[in-house]
């Protein structure tokens, strides 16, 4: 997977905690990115990043907040997590914006 | 609108071709992709095709792209059990910079 590393791959958690997942790689890439994968909507843009400390916002970022204080980590919080946000989480890596993405093998979160 | 479309699903016989329809939005999208997903994995780069182009292969794959009418096309000859995935295209149209997905098409192939 590129040198991409999610965790974890699994969790279950209870509405109202907070969850935090990670992302790893080993390329040196420029830009991180986390998507969610829902039955029905495909792919979702959450968050991504152009740099350490610098990330922007995607198309479903409500409820989720992100860092990146090292070029090869990229962090993905709920600070409270709800049942709607139970789905599968990707990391993706890029050395161009949006260009030949290469992903990581994703989280189940489930949020019961 | 933003829509990429595919169909949902697709199958085919081991050994037949396959055929994988997308409709994207923006004909002066620099570039096109396609991307397979294994069950329980993230998504795999499998090509990609730029704007200027109508046709590349790639050993068993072929991607045509028709500009005039937004369709991009992903044929796989000889197809495989391996093959089984759900095959997603893209799109970055110019005028938002966004990586834009399809909702994937499920290829089936049968023994």
């Amino acid at each position: 997977d590129a040198g991409i590393t999610q965790s974890p791959r699994h969790k279950v958690t209870e509405t109202g905690t907070p969850v935090t997942l990670r992302c790893h790689q080993t390329e040196n890439h420029r830009y991180m990115y986390w998507y969610r994968q829902d039955p029905g909507h495909g792919l979702r843009l959450i968050h991504y990043s152009y740099g350490v400390k610098d990330t922007d916002k995607g198309e479903v970022s409500d409820g989720y907040s992100v860092s990146r204080s090292k070029t090869e980590d990229f962090l993905l919080t709920l600070e409270s997590a709800t049942s709607s946000q139970t789905s599968v989480y990707f990391c993706a890596i890029s050395g161009d914006f949006n260009e030949k993405l290469f992903f990581g093998s994703g989280t189940q979160l489930s949020v019961l | 609108g933003e829509d990429v479309e595919q169909s949902l699903f697709l199958s085919v016989r081991e050994g037949d071709s396959s055929v994988i329809n997308c409709t994207y939005t923006d004909s002066s999208s620099t570039y096109l992709y396609w991307y397979k997903q294994e069950p329980g994995a993230g998504l795999q780069l499998l090509t990609y095709i730029f704007s200027n182009m109508d046709m590349k292969q790639d050993q068993r794959l072929t991607v045509l792209l028709n500009k005039k009418d937004k369709h991009l096309s992903l044929r796989i000859a000889d197809t495989q059990t391996g093959d089984s995935a759900i095959y997603f295209c893209a799109e970055i149209p110019s005028n938002t910079g966004k990586l834009i997905f399809g909702q994937g098409t499920t290829l089936q192939v049968k023994p």
